[in-house]
C-alpha cells in the first residue's frame, strides 16, 4: 500500500491559491507530515510540516484534516517560480521515509 | 553557509568500475541519508544513518554500500555499477530522527546524476 496518495499533476493560474491534496491514511499518531518541493532536477527543498494543528510559514500554509487522514498544502499566490513537484512525506519506520510520486504543480501565467 | 555537498555532480562510467559519490554536511547532523530518483518512481531511500557506524537498508540497497565513519561524511559506493543504477542520486541530511519527531526536516544537497553505460 501507498504510504502517501498525491495527484500526479495540476494546474494553477498565476496569483490565485494552490491547494495540493496528500491522502495519508495510514499515518501513525505522533507522525508528523512533512512537504517539500523541487524544482527541476535540484534536490528537495523543504516547505512546512504540522502533527495535528494547521501550521502557517512564509512559504504556505498546511491544513491538517481532524483525523489526520490526509492533508492540504496551500501556496496562497502562486507564482510562476512555485512550478515544481511537490511530496508530502511521512515516516515509515523509525527511521525510514517514504516520499512517493509527488505532484507536479504548473502555475500558469 | 550550512550546506550538504556531494561529488561528483555527473559521471559516465562503464558497467563493473567501482566508484564512490561523496556526500559531506557541515551542520553537525546525525542522520544521514542516500536516496535515488528515477522517472515515475520518485525519490526511494537506498541507505539511511542514524550516527557515526550505524547504517541500515532503505527501499532500494541492492548494489550499494554505504559506510559513516564520520558524522560529517556518508559517501556511497557502487562496487560494481550496473546500467539499471543509472539514476539522480541525492545526499539528505537532519538534526535527527527520534520517536518524538521535530527535527526531521531533512536537507538535500544538489544531487548526482550517474550514467552506467
Amino acid at each position: 500500500d501507498a504510504k502517501t496518495t498525491q495527484p500526479p499533476s495540476m494546474d494553477c493560474a498565476e496569483g490565485r491559491a494552490a491547494n495540493l491534496p496528500c491522502n495519508h491514511s495510514t499515518i501513525s499518531g505522533n507522525e508528523y507530515v512533512y512537504w517539500y518541493r523541487q524544482i527541476h532536477s535540484q534536490g528537495p527543498q523543504y516547505i512546512i510540516h504540522g502533527l495535528k494543528n494547521n501550521e502557517t510559514n512564509e512559504m504556505a500554509s498546511l491544513i491538517i484534516t481532524e483525523d489526520r487522514k490526509s492533508s492540504t498544502l496551500i501556496l496562497p499566490h502562486a507564482t510562476l517560480r512555485d512550478t515544481a513537484v511537490y511530496y508530502c512525506i511521512v515516516r515509515v519506520t523509525g527511521n525510514q521515509f517514504y516520499f512517493g510520486t509527488g505532484t507536479s504543480l504548473t502555475v500558469i501565467p | 553557509e550550512a550546506q550538504v555537498t556531494q561529488n561528483p555532480r555527473y559521471l559516465i562510467t562503464v558497467t563493473g568500475k567501482k566508484l564512490t559519490v561523496t556526500c559531506s554536511q557541515n551542520m553537525n547532523h546525525e542522520y544521514m541519508s542516500w536516496y535515488r530518483q528515477d522517472p515515475g518512481l520518485g525519490l526511494r531511500q537506498i541507505y539511511y544513518s542514524m550516527n557515526v557506524e550505524v547504517t541500515d537498508k532503505g527501499d532500494v540497497p541492492e548494489g550499494y554500500k554505504v559506510s559513516r565513519k564520520e558524522k560529517r561524511n556518508f559517501p556511497l559506493i557502487l562496487e560494481s555499477p550496473s546500467p539499471n543504477q543509472t539514476s539522480l542520486y541525492f545526499c539528505a541530511s537532519s538534526l535527527r530522527t527520534s520517536v518524538s519527531p521535530g527535527e526531521d526536516t531533512q536537507y538535500f544537497g544538489p544531487g548526482t546524476r550517474l550514467t552506467v553505460l
